[in-house]
């Protein structure tokens, strides 16, 4: 299996801060990486799929990048609606793995 | 407005099955391919299976091959998941999920989830 070690696994910031989340994969997964994020009580919403594209109606201070195995996720100009869990997902090859997930407070 | 909606989650004893119900709506499912992702209490998220547009096709995660089957009804636009031999291990919320693009799993809309607990 794949294993995706996310980091850190969690992170405290100040509004209007940059953060950035990164995901190193055990082995290349060929940008085949998705970022997703969790809000307590709610369902994973997809944010970055093939590491750099934003999904639909996902603000534009949020981006992706990396190749190879390693990727990272940067949010511009910290927002209080931004307080969620963060996880990457590898979906090269089954079965498909997210990391452990990064826990974004504000400070 | 896609939605989908789980059901069918409940308390059951290990050993024992448990069928999970995925309503879809508001995009054409039969062009779809879908997926079950579980998330333990306090945990992170974990695929389970998926299964192709057609339902010909499907995959599991290793731990659940054998015991649980994935199956859809297009013309209902319901995902199903036949989870039998329970385990203890196998309590979480099971989250249906649409894939993004055709072969490709990640997942672009997640319904709610259904909480699933095994124990006696």
């Amino acid at each position: 299996d794949i294993q995706m070690t996310q980091s850190p696994a969690s992170l405290s910031a100040s509004l209007g801060e940059t953060v950035t989340i990164e995901c190193l994969a055990s082995e290349d997964i060929y940008s085949n990486l998705a970022w997703y994020q969790q809000k307590p009580g709610k369902s994973p919403q997809l944010l970055i799929y093939y590491a750099n594209s934003l999904n639909d109606g996902v603000p534009s201070r949020f981006s992706g990048s990396g190749s190879g195995t390693q990727y990272s996720l940067k949010i511009n100009s910290l927002q209080s609606e931004d307080v969620s869990i963060y996880f990457c997902q590898q979906n090269y090859d089954s079965p498909y793995t997210f990391g452990a997930g990064t826990k974004l407070e504000l400070k | 407005e896609v939605q989908l909606v789980e059901s069918g989650g409940g308390l059951v004893q290990p050993g024992r099955s448990l069928k999970l119900s995925c309503a879809a709506s508001g995009f054409t499912f039969s062009n779809y391919d879908m997926a079950w992702v579980r998330q333990a209490p306090t945990k992170g998220l974990e695929w389970v299976a998926s299964i192709s547009t057609g339902g010909g096709n499907t995959y599991y995660r290793d731990s659940v091959k054998g015991r649980f089957t994935i199956s859809r009804d297009n013309a209902k636009s319901t995902l199903y998941l036949q989870m039998d031999s329970l385990r203890s291990e196998d309590t979480a919320t099971y989250y249906c999920a649409r894939a993004g693009s055709p072969h490709y799993w990640y997942f672009d809309f997640w319904g709610p989830g259904t909480m699933v607990t095994v124990s006696s």
